[in-house]
């Protein structure tokens, strides 16, 4: 079975600009969640989509902003990017209560 | 503001021998509890996860949870070199806030 999957990889981007990841979850899990792994902070929640709609965000400025695909694949935008954005980007996935997470996009704002 | 604590270590074993990882949580409410492993520069693995009171075990994982003081442990037994990781301790309020709050986690070295 095909684990998470999350594009691109690395992401350099200059302060200022906009920022697009996406995830592809498990088949058959509903769920999308997005964490920030950035260095020191350890993991925070951002947002979490489910069906399509979104369920809960975490706090975040509302320059993070995401949306979720009838396919359940989900995409995380990040406007007027700032340095500390930079950041491991994480998704995960889930079907029943616990969380399977990609191997993540790392970004890094100059 | 709902908390997670873990000690950051680092914690060496010597390999062979148990190594415990601690984790407390400081919301009552918290239901779910989840254990990962994270190798520098990839992306968390979930180890273990428990959700009643008692032990639980898996190969060589144990996890323990004590709602009563909000304590939650996972013991790995014959640790091995590949165990030497990060390890994060995430709580989930309750079942319909799919949420998880992480600790910072703790690093573990295993010493051959």
């Amino acid at each position: 079975e095909a684990g998470v999957t999350q594009s691109p990889t690395h992401l350099i981007k200059t302060r200022g600009q906009q920022a697009t990841l996406r995830c592809s979850p498990i088949s058959g899990h509903t769920s999308v969640y997005w964490y920030q792994q950035a260095l020191g902070l350890g993991l925070q929640f951002l947002l979490w989509y489910d069906e399509g709609e979104e369920r809960n965000r975490g706090n975040f400025p509302p320059r993070f902003s995401g949306r979720q695909f009838p396919n359940y694949s989900s995409e995380l935008n990040v406007n007027a990017l700032e340095l500390e954005d930079s950041a491991l980007y994480l998704c995960a996935s889930s079907l029943s209560g616990e969380q399977y997470f990609g191997p993540g996009t790392r970004l890094t704002v100059t | 503001q709902k908390e997670v604590e873990q000690n950051s270590g680092p914690l060496s074993v010597p390999e062979g021998a148990i190594a415990s990882l601690n984790c407390t949580y400081s919301d009552r409410g918290s239901q779910s509890f989840f254990w990962y492993r994270q190798y520098s520069g990839k992306s968390p693995e979930l180890i273990m996860f428990i959700y009643s009171n008692g032990d639980k075990e898996d190969g060589r994982f144990t996890a323990q949870l004590n709602k009563a003081s909000q304590y939650v442990s996972l013991l790995i037994r014959d640790s091995q070199p590949s165990d030497s990781a990060t390890y994060l301790c995430a709580v989930k309020e309750d079942f319909g806030n799919e949420k998880l709050t992480f600790g910072t986690g703790t690093r573990l070295t295993i010493i051959p």
